[in-house]
């Protein structure tokens, strides 16, 4: 079946840290892969998204790299900010059109 | 952006009670609609898929008589939570696809709404 793995949190870093989430996927076919975020208060927000092999999706100064022959999809940003203080979902979709399977969240906490 | 709202933000009922959580796309038609469920520092859990017009489609283990969904138009969605109970109270939020007449994955999401059953 499909499934996301992502790894457990909370994750506290302080601000201008680098920061890696780390998301592994189970997929049959060729699904599309997402990162959602949920600020405190707020639904979740697309933040960046990547539809095939050796894509990178990039917003914000986050990206991602659709791996294929790893089937990962990890977030990674080079200085984090206390404005990124928030949970992190790492989703797939398995085809074009269907709900989202989403990863457990990862909470991220940003000090200054 | 694309934007969806819930309604209400938040509800607190007695049990026995029914509840009804609106979604709506406020600036695009959506064709398709999902209700998640999310259960504290858990992940958003798939409930059903809302087709515009027609019946919606439910996750295995979900009661489709207790969660009523209703998509009768391209930017309203309607889950009935019917008898509430206690076991009930979750995190409900719903998304859409936009009826863009391409084949895109990018969902929407709302605000989420909380729902407490005493």
């Amino acid at each position: 079946g499909n499934s996301v793995t992502q790894m457990e949190g909370p994750v506290t870093l302080s601000e201008e840290a680098f920061l890696t989430i780390n998301c592994t996927y189970t997929a049959t076919g060729y699904p599309s892969l997402f990162w959602y975020v949920q600020y405190p208060g707020e639904g979740l927000q697309l933040l960046l998204k990547a539809t095939k092999a050796d894509d990178k999706g990039s917003n914000k100064g986050f990206e991602a790299t659709y791996r294929k022959e790893t089937t990962s999809f990890h977030l990674e940003k080079g200085s984090v900010q206390v404005s990124d203080s928030a949970v992190y979902f790492c989703a797939l979709s398995p085809q074009a059109g269907t709900a989202l399977i989403f990863g457990k969240g990862t909470t991220l906490s940003v000090s200054s | 952006g694309a934007v969806v709202s819930q309604h209400p933000s938040w509800v607190i009922c007695k049990s026995g009670t029914s509840v009804k959580i609106e979604c709506r796309s406020l600036d695009f038609q959506a064709t398709t609609m999902f209700w998640y469920r999310q259960f504290p520092k858990q992940s958003l859990m798939l409930m059903a898929t809302s087709n515009e017009g027609s019946k919606a489609t439910y996750e295995q283990g979900v009661e489709k008589d207790k969660f009523l969904i209703n998509h009768a138009s391209l930017t309203l969605s309607t889950l009935t939570v019917t008898s509430a109970h206690p076991e009930d109270s979750s995190f409900y939020i719903c998304s859409a696809r936009e009826a863009s007449g391409t084949s895109t994955d990018t969902q929407y999401f709302g605000p989420g709404t909380r729902l407490t059953v005493l």
